[in-house]
């Protein structure tokens, strides 16, 4: 079983919508990443959390914003979607142990937030 | 560049059949990991397994094995005996330098493996 949860499992939002994707881990992972995944696509990174601060923004547009509160949550903020950023947005954490190098060591993933924008 | 290829889009095998899904990748780190995950429809991709650039033996896990092979840059991962639950999308990934001097992970296009009862 998945120690890695997000919520919703599914989201339907409309173009005006604020809200926000959850994730939470309980591993003790000190770093933990948002993914983004189409259809029929492997997924592609977007934002990267170590010990909280964001260490890699891979070019992602402004309305998504994300948030690491603590160590065990990361939050995904959306505002003012487009419909193609429909998709399933995959949240991973990892041990960041500082032994290798950052985005080297074992991801592990959450079920995933299946949006729809309208 | 850092690259990863899965030649194969899909296979069908019928159940307890073998099956092997290649994985082949690109990169000039010399110092770099590989990873298999598997994604079922549900959604949730599982981690299979990582191996480093200097760990080339290869690995049985079950009915699941791995063969690294530096010399031909691949990573193939062999399923034994398929049931139906095997069906998934599997994906190979690199994580490597690149030639900017930033780690990335690169995700392969993804094999959908579907076992037939």
């Amino acid at each position: 079983d998945t120690e890695v949860t997000q919520t919703p499992k599914h989201l339907v939002m409309g173009m005006t919508n604020k809200k926000s994707l959850k994730c939470e881990q309980h591993m003790g992972h000190r770093a933990m990443y948002w993914y983004k995944q189409k259809a029929k696509k492997p997924p592609e990174l977007m934002f990267v959390y170590s010990y909280e601060k964001l260490s890699i923004n891979e070019s992602v547009p402004s309305r998504f914003s994300p948030e690491c509160p603590n160590s065990s949550l990361l939050n995904l903020h959306l505002h003012a979607l487009q419909p193609e950023d429909s998709a399933l947005y995959l949240c991973a954490s990892s041990q960041d142990s500082g032994d290798v190098r950052e985005l080297a060591d074992t991801q592990y993933f959450g079920p995933g937030t299946r949006l729809t924008v309208l | 560049a850092q690259k990863v290829t899965q030649a194969q889009t899909e296979i069908s095998v019928v159940e307890k059949e073998d099956v092997t899904l290649d994985c082949v990748y690109e990169t000039r780190d010399t110092t770099y990991y590989l990873f298999w995950y598997k994604q079922p429809p549900s959604g949730e991709l599982v981690f299979l397994i990582r191996r480093n650039s200097f760990d080339e033996q290869n690995e049985i896990s079950g009915r699941y094995s791995w063969n690294f092979q530096k010399s031909t840059s691949s990573f193939n991962f062999t399923i034994t005996a398929s049931q139906v639950v095997d069906s998934a999308v599997y994906f190979c990934a690199l994580s490597a330098l690149d030639p900017g001097g930033y780690q990335k992970v690169t995700f392969g296009t993804g094999t959908k493996l579907q076992v037939i009862p």
